[in-house]
């Protein structure tokens, strides 16, 4: 079992609807949980990141954690074609060391 | 603008060559990470470092990776010799630990090892 899970899509959603993004992990200890984003041949940068049980909300994405069951994840409002990229939940399991995901890829159709 | 700068941006070399990547990370970041990006296996940490000091390198295959700080300022990872199971994109990424958790990625070096 892969400490960091998602699935890899490809999810497809139509321009200004909500995509969701889910991950799993395996840690019970990891403490810090991270959204980043990824475009074709480009480097990863960081969307979110989160640290308690709930919602976080930062414009139009919402990360949300639940610690219990080892479950992120991360909502992405009025979806737009820019969004279109994949997407990479990360775990800090301590120490600043961060297992990755293998990523989902969204598509937004305009 | 900060960012982390990666050295070279591609490389194409034979099987057995010696590779060399550079990193230089944001002035100021103390943590400094390798990754390694393939299709199969996403995203993987290769090793990681604290004020120069490797902290874990568990996932760097030690008979033929190395990774060091000669500097602040400068951060190697060395593959000698080289395979084709190698061909990958390298990330390096930066980091103030106890900080702003985000680490930042430089653009990344494409290997191909023919």
């Amino acid at each position: 079992q892969k400490e960091v899970e998602q699935n890899s899509g490809p999810l497809s959603v139509p321009e200004g609807a909500i995509a969701s993004l889910n991950c799993t992990y395996s840690d019970r200890g990891s403490q810090s949980f991270f959204w980043y984003r990824q475009y074709s041949g480009k480097s990863p940068e960081l969307i979110m990141f989160i640290y308690s049980n709930g919602d976080k909300e930062d414009g139009r994405f919402t990360a949300q954690l639940n610690k219990a069951s080892q479950y992120v994840s991360l909502l992405i409002r009025d979806s737009q074609p820019s969004d279109s990229a994949t997407y990479l939940c990360a775990v800090d399991t301590g120490g600043f060391k961060t297992i990755f995901g293998a990523g989902t890829r969204l598509f937004v159709k305009a | 603008d900060a960012r982390v700068t990666q050295t070279p941006r591609d490389k194409v070399t034979e099987m057995g060559q010696e590779v060399t990547m550079r990193c230089q990370p944001i002035l100021g970041h103390n943590t400094v990470f390798w990754y390694r990006q393939t299709m199969m296996q996403g995203l993987e940490l290769l090793a990681y470092f604290r004020n120069r000091a490797p902290l874990d390198d568990s996932g760097m295959p030690k008979d033929r990776f190395s990774a060091e700080m000669p500097d602040a300022t400068l951060a190697t990872l060395k593959i000698q010799p080289s395979e084709p199971r190698d061909s990958a994109v390298y990330f390096c990424a930066s980091g103030l630990s106890g900080g702003n958790p985000e680490q930042f990625f430089g653009p990344g070096t494409r290997l191909t090892v023919l």
